[in-house]
């Protein structure tokens, strides 16, 4: 299972956009990147999965450059509900989930 | 879609007692459940990947007869603490993978906070 490295903590300001970038230098050929958000005592909630280049949903985006040793999340125009935890995982289809640290965003009036 | 929920919510035991955690898929059928324990500021940590009709298979550390996991159909596994002591008191989340061959996703339910007297 390829490991995650993630910032520990990332503040930032409402209606500001936020880049969260997680490496992962031992990625596989059939890993999936995804991400999740995670409020205190709530199970995680899936944000976003991609495999290489740019994938774009209704609530972020998600960056892979060609050699997938990275990736990043970004948040569009935060607000204070988006202050939470940011879990990256990679993961082989239908492998577990190692979950790393993760980071923890703080959104600021 | 893609709804897990947990049952119960939360519960307090005695010590020494059992207590039984429930985790289904509402609108799906799923062949692979996990669960996961997290301590207050840590991060999930993967006990047992559960396997419909089969046993579970747990992660190093992890006591297998004191954690209890039961798959029985596509949309229900159970979590089992047998024995219960404070050190045991954690959230508790579960996760389901979708059957459909081209799902990479799992979802996860919202957890079960269970506090050991």
């Amino acid at each position: 299972l390829a490991k995650t490295t993630q910032p520990i903590s990332m503040d930032s300001y409402e209606g500001q956009e936020v880049n969260i970038t997680c490496s992962h230098n031992n990625i596989a050929t059939n890993d999936y990147i995804t991400w999740y958000q995670q409020f205190p005592s709530q199970g995680p909630r899936f944000i976003i999965q991609g495999y290489k280049t740019k994938v774009t949903n209704e609530v972020a985006s998600l960056f892979i450059p060609a050699d997938r040793k990275s990736s990043t999340l970004s948040l569009p125009r935060v607000s204070l509900s988006d202050t939470a935890v940011y879990y990256c995982l990679v993961s082989g289809g239908y492998n577990k989930l190692i979950f790393g640290a993760g980071t923890r965003l703080a959104v600021h009036p | 879609g893609a709804v897990v929920s947990q049952h119960p919510s939360r519960v307090i035991c005695k010590s020494g007692t059992s207590v039984k955690i429930e985790c289904r898929s509402l609108d799906f059928q799923a062949t692979t459940m996990f669960w996961y324990r997290q301590f207050p500021k840590q991060s999930l940590m993967l006990m047992a990947t559960s396997n419909e009709g089969s046993k579970a298979t747990y992660e190093q550390g992890v006591e297998k007869d004191k954690f209890l996991i039961n798959h029985a159909s596509l949309t229900l596994s159970t979590l089992t603490v047998t024995s219960a002591h404070p050190e045991d008191s954690s959230f508790y989340i579960c996760s389901a993978r979708p059957r459909q061959l081209s799902a990479y996703e799992q979802y996860f339910g919202p957890g079960t906070r269970l506090t050991v007297t």
